[in-house]
């Protein structure tokens, strides 16, 4: 069964650092998402994209956070200078049209030192 | 701003036992989510409700959509430990690409 994957599962920085975080979406999937979840905390949606562009982003989404399907299979989402707060896990997710179920795929968990 | 609700957020239940968890949501939307999610796991998919009255049941889990009362229930008979995790809400506003905005989940513990 397809299935959206995503790398690294557990990415370690410094504070002020550069982040990619990559997804590959499930392969005929044109929708992507991701989100993130603070320990303990609920699900927060950040931003979605379509036909290479960003179709809405959150108020959390600042200029730190950029988005980018570099080829035909990846999806990443980069912060540009991390802080303690962007420590969670990122959820990457997938739908193959704007009204289909999201899937997800299995997080990365990012820890800002 | 749509808003999500959930209750209750921590519930501990026997075995054998039943119990229901409520999601209540803000404005209008006509699709609903249940999500499961283990500790330090990724979300699962339960249930995609899309319209009103719908009911879905997968085993010893039935979740049900009232768009009118904008109220949403998961409703668990029977629990078993294997049923242990957190179970998220999430609701869309049905326009293209939406994004989900999650409940703030319910913790079950199903205690032997």
């Amino acid at each position: 069964e397809p299935e959206v994957t995503q790398t690294p599962s557990h990415q370690v920085t410094q504070m002020g650092q550069e982040v990619i975080l990559r997804c590959v979406p499930i392969s005929n999937h044109l929708y992507f998402y991701w989100y993130r979840q603070i320990l303990g905390q609920k699900v927060e949606f950040l931003v979605s994209f379509y036909n290479n562009e960003i179709s809405e982003k959150s108020e959390i989404f600042d200029d730190q956070f950029s988005v980018e399907r570099p080829d035909g299979s990846n999806f990443t989402l980069k912060i540009r200078s991390t802080k303690l707060e962007d420590s969670a896990m990122y959820f990457c997710a997938s739908s193959e049209t704007s009204y289909n179920e999201q899937f997800f795929g299995p997080g990365t968990r990012l820890t800002v030192l | 701003e749509l808003k999500v609700e959930q209750n209750p957020l921590f519930l501990s239940m026997q075995e054998g036992k039943n119990y229901t968890i409520y999601c209540n949501y803000s404005t209008t939307s006509d699709r609903l989510y249940w999500y499961r999610q283990d500790p330090g796991k990724s979300l699962e998919s339960l249930f995609v409700l899309l319209s009103n009255g719908a009911v879905k049941q997968e085993g010893r889990l039935m979740a049900s959509l009232d768009t009118k009362a904008r109220l949403s229930t998961l409703h668990i008979t029977a629990a078993v430990h294997d049923l242990s995790a957190t179970y998220f809400c999430a609701v869309d506003r049905g326009t293209s690409g939406s994004r989900l905005t999650f409940g703030e989940g319910t913790q079950l513990t199903v205690n032997p």
